[in-house]
């Protein structure tokens, strides 16, 4: 079974900028969730998708936005990019939701200048 | 509102010694807690959770942990450690009951001595 897939691996954005990041789940699996790893925050959990629809959201601000397919893929979007937004943006993929055992895709590498 | 504390950024072990990489946390509810690994430029891999039972769990490449609820504990531990155990490690928690959305610590650095 393909694990879970992120492109593109590395991004380089200036501030302003906007950016859509995509993530293909395991064959099978409806839930999706984005989280932003820092070096400062660890690991922080922006939102979860099921079904096409966002069951869970984090606090971070509205230029952070995401999207399902009915083919359980999923898109993240930033706008009006800052540089406090370099991060590496991960993508996990799991059965039922975030309490079950997730699987997480390499990283979207972002960095803003 | 729930939380997890890695108390140790880093830790370091010699080769062949028991580790332990500490985790307490905090929710309102029945726990479920995860551990989960990270190699160098690669994403989170899962260890091991708790949900409910045995307080000692054993998960993935011999890691064990154990679940202590008077302490609100979940350290995560391995008899004897190698070169190769050498990475991060997250502790995470949710609460049973629905679509929970998950908590992860900062992050333990393990780095094992040869």
């Amino acid at each position: 079974k393909a694990g879970v897939t992120q492109t593109p691996r590395y991004l380089i954005k200036t501030r302003g900028q906007q950016v859509t990041l995509s993530c293909s789940p395991i064959s099978g699996h409806r839930s999706v969730s984005w989280y932003q790893q820092t070096p400062g925050q660890g690991l922080q959990f922006l939102f979860e998708y099921f079904s096409e629809t966002q069951r869970n959201k984090g606090n971070f601000p509205g230029r952070f936005s995401g999207r399902q397919f009915s083919n359980s893929r999923s898109e993240m979007n930033v706008s009006t990019l800052e540089l406090g937004d370099s991060a590496l943006y991960l993508c996990a993929s799991s059965n039922g939701g975030q309490s079950y055992e997730q699987y997480f895709g390499p990283g979207t590498r972002l960095t803003v200048t | 509102a729930q939380s997890v504390a890695q108390p140790e950024d880093q830790v370091n072990v010699a080769e062949g010694n028991p580790l332990t990489v500490k985790c307490t946390y905090s929710v309102s509810g029945n726990p479920y807690l995860f551990w989960y690994v990270q190699y160098p430029n690669r994403g989170l891999q899962f260890l091991l959770k708790y949900i409910t039972g045995d307080n000692l769990v054993k998960g993935s490449y011999g890691f064990e942990a154990e679940f202590n609820k008077s302490q609100t504990s979940f350290h995560l531990k391995k008899p004897s450690a190698l070169v190769s155990d050498s990475a991060l490690y997250f502790c995470a928690v949710s609460v049973s009951g629905g679509y929970q959305k998950v908590t992860f610590g900062t992050g333990t650095k393990l780095q094992v001595i040869p």
